[in-house]
């Protein structure tokens, strides 16, 4: 069974620093991009980083361009997000998965 | 970036009801768009890949059509179960975007 769990998600202030990370199995990990997509709270779902399945390739929406940093490692079937300098336009949950499952989420809240 | 724009935001509807949800991307983006399914407090949940595709374990009654810069999904017969809001997502050009969303409600 496919699955993908998140961790790493709190309550950060503004200017901080956090670092998510992504549990997946049931599927080869190495064969897959994986994603990570997030929502503010009462807002809709915004794209925001993707990671090539060998690591080599990534790409960010501009609003995390700079600060943000997807990683992966395949031999514990894990992908990450290094998140600097928050803001509070950063707080939602945080989904990652491939583009058919996502994991339940884990929160982000960025507040003084 | 490719902007897709997704109607109606709102769609009332009842139970038995045939609705239809469009994604107009802002240039060709071939067949590469999914639709997701996202209930209050759960993870969005694909139904549809590759623009026409249904996902598996999803209902016949959901469908997708299109391909280029307009497309649509189709529930036949609404279920209480439909009521959530809907999403699409083109995966063609980094970055990715999300449709607005569009929420069903009674």
């Amino acid at each position: 069974q496919v699955q993908v769990v998140e961790s790493g998600g709190g309550l950060v202030k503004p200017g901080g620093s956090l670092r998510l990370s992504c549990a997946a199995s049931g599927f080869i990990f190495s064969d897959y991009y994986m994603n990570w997509i997030r929502q503010a709270p009462g807002k809709g779902l915004e794209w925001i980083s993707y990671i090539s399945n060998n690591g080599a390739h990534t790409q960010y929406a501009d609003s995390v361009k700079g600060r943000f940093t997807v990683s992966r490692d395949n031999a514990k079937n894990s992908v990450y997000l290094e998140m600097n300098r928050l803001s509070t336009e950063d707080t939602g949950i945080y989904y990652c998965g491939r583009l058919d499952v996502w994991g339940q989420g884990t929160t982000v809240a960025v507040s003084s | 970036d490719i902007q897709m724009t997704q109607s109606p935001s709102s769609l009332p509807a009842s139970v038995g009801d045939r609705v239809t949800i469009t994604c107009r991307a802002s240039q060709g983006i071939r067949n590469d768009l999914g639709w997701y399914q996202q209930k209050p407090g759960k993870a969005p949940q694909r139904l549809i890949y590759a623009a026409s595709s249904l996902q598996s374990g999803v209902p016949s009654r959901f469908s997708g059509s299109g391909s280029g810069t307009e497309f649509t999904l189709t529930i036949s017969s609404l279920q209480p179960e439909d009521f959530a809001t809907y999403y699409c997502l083109q995966h063609n050009t980094s970055p990715y975007t999300f449709g607005g969303g569009t929420t069903i409600e009674i």
